[in-house]
């Protein structure tokens, strides 16, 4: 029972490249999110799918596109990373809207 | 909408104390309310949650939490701190129409010897 897997778990890149990070869920939950966590921000909701090929905005999209052609998965590209970027993404699934959402163990990214 | 406070961004209490976390909410609608948990470099972890059934919730790791609409509050409690309790802890609200999560800022419990 594998639950949801993040890969990788730590990413090094460079300002300008292309960086996708990966979120799978073996429970075939409808709804995914991508949120980051820094320091004196806590979380911050990037985007959410409410199913597959529906996605949508939360508070913080700016600089990141996500994709959801399967249920299971839901990967985060930054198409053009920055130093802003710099962060803990976390993926996490949820049965339905505002029920108890699952987490992975997230993906420490360092953009240089 | 909803939104959640979290009074303390740091609690500091010694081993075999009370632990009092607290947690205050907003909500248009009926709230479901969570307590998670986040060790070092992990992901976050359910401790508990209120979905409108017990007011008074036993969660894992025997932390208990008490919903009281009156003072709209959610605050998390255990009799006696343990060192392996020092983690973030982060209260969320959701509402029972199907509202999308909100998460508190979280509070960092240290543990003292």
């Amino acid at each position: 029972d594998a639950g949801i897997t993040q890969s990788p778990r730590y990413k090094i890149t460079e300002t300008g490249r292309q960086v996708t990070l990966m979120c799978h869920q073996t429970w075939s939950h409808s709804y995914m999110f991508w949120y980051r966590q820094d320091l004196g921000h806590g979380l911050r909701l990037i985007y959410y799918s409410a199913a597959a090929d529906i996605t949508d905005k939360g508070e913080v999209p700016d600089g990141y596109v996500v994709s959801r052609s399967k249920t299971e998965n839901f990967p985060l590209t930054l198409e053009s990373a920055t130093r802003s970027q710099t962060s803990v993404y976390f993926c996490a699934s949820s049965e339905s809207a505002g029920r108890t959402q699952y987490f992975g163990p997230g993906t420490r990214l360092l953009v240089l | 909408a909803q939104s959640v406070t979290q009074l303390g961004s740091h609690v500091s209490v010694s081993e075999g104390a009370l632990v009092l976390l607290r947690c205050n909410y907003s909500s248009s609608v009926p709230p479901y309310l969570f307590w998670y948990v986040q060790y070092p470099n992990q992901g976050l972890q359910l401790l508990l949650k209120y979905t409108s059934a017990a007011t008074l919730v036993k969660g894992i790791n025997g932390f208990e939490a008490e919903f009281k609409k009156s003072e709209t509050s959610f605050h998390l409690t255990k009799p006696s701190a343990h060192m392996s309790d020092a983690a973030e802890y982060f209260c969320a609200v959701s509402g029972s129409y199907g509202q999308n999560f909100v998460f508190g800022p979280g509070t960092r419990l240290s543990v003292l010897p």
